[in-house]
């Protein structure tokens, strides 16, 4: 089973600051990592797919990086709406799915 | 764009048994990946059971085997969750969610439906 590791826990920043999350796996997933981006009381929505493509819809002010085994999700300016709770997924390998244990990013 | 809808969550007392729905609307649901993710309270996401693409293969959570099972209705567009044996464990929401063909790449998402074991 792959362990997908995230860092920080919790990211307090300001709007209009740039984030920077990680996700590191515990083998290679070749660039088949996914970022979820989860307000409170809403499902989970697609963010970035195969490491570096917006899904539909999404800002470009969000990017993905990486391959192997570390990725980054990186939000050049942050807006008030982005302040969420966000999950890396691989589907290198599956089943079993898994996620990382999220990154809350709040407002400082 | 598939849209789905789940049902039949509810409070449930410990060793009970539940099933869960989820009614898609949209294209694409006979060609899809379909899983079930949970959320326990203040939790991250746990991925429960998957059908692949053509309904063939079924896949389950070591934490569920045994215990759930998933099937498909193609004609109505609908899949289910029947769950057994439930433990307070098991309390989360349940978000069904579809993927395209041959991936597992989480695109359509429910609203999610509650699960409470409880006495």
């Amino acid at each position: 089973e792959i362990v997908l590791t995230q860092s920080p826990a919790t990211l307090s920043l300001s709007p209009g600051d740039r984030a920077t999350l990680s996700c590191r796996a515990s083998r290679s997933v070749s660039a088949y990592l996914a970022w979820y981006q989860q307000k409170p009381g809403q499902s989970p929505r697609l963010l970035i797919y195969d490491a570096s493509n917006r899904a539909t819809g999404v800002p470009a002010r969000f990017s993905g990086s990486g391959s192997g085994t570390d990725f980054t999700l990186t939000i050049s300016s942050l807006e008030p709406e982005d302040f969420a709770v966000y999950y890396c997924h691989q589907r290198q390998y599956w089943p079993p799915v898994t996620f990382g244990q999220g990154t809350r990013l709040e407002i400082k | 764009e598939v849209h789905l809808l789940e049902s039949g969550g509810g409070l449930i007392q410990p060793g009970g048994s539940l099933r869960l729905s989820c009614a898609a609307s949209g294209l694409g649901f006979s060609t899809s990946v379909l899983t079930w993710i949970r959320q326990a309270p203040g939790r991250g996401l746990e991925w429960v059971s998957s059908f692949n693409d053509n309904g063939a293969r079924t896949f389950y959570a070591d934490s569920v085997k045994g215990r759930f099972t998933i099937s498909r209705d193609n004609s109505k567009s609908t899949f289910y969750l029947h769950m057994d044996l439930l433990r307070a464990e098991d309390t989360a929401v349940y978000y069904c969610v579809r993927s395209p063909s041959g991936t597992c790449l989480f695109e359509d998402w429910g609203q999610g439906t509650l699960v409470t074991v409880s006495s």
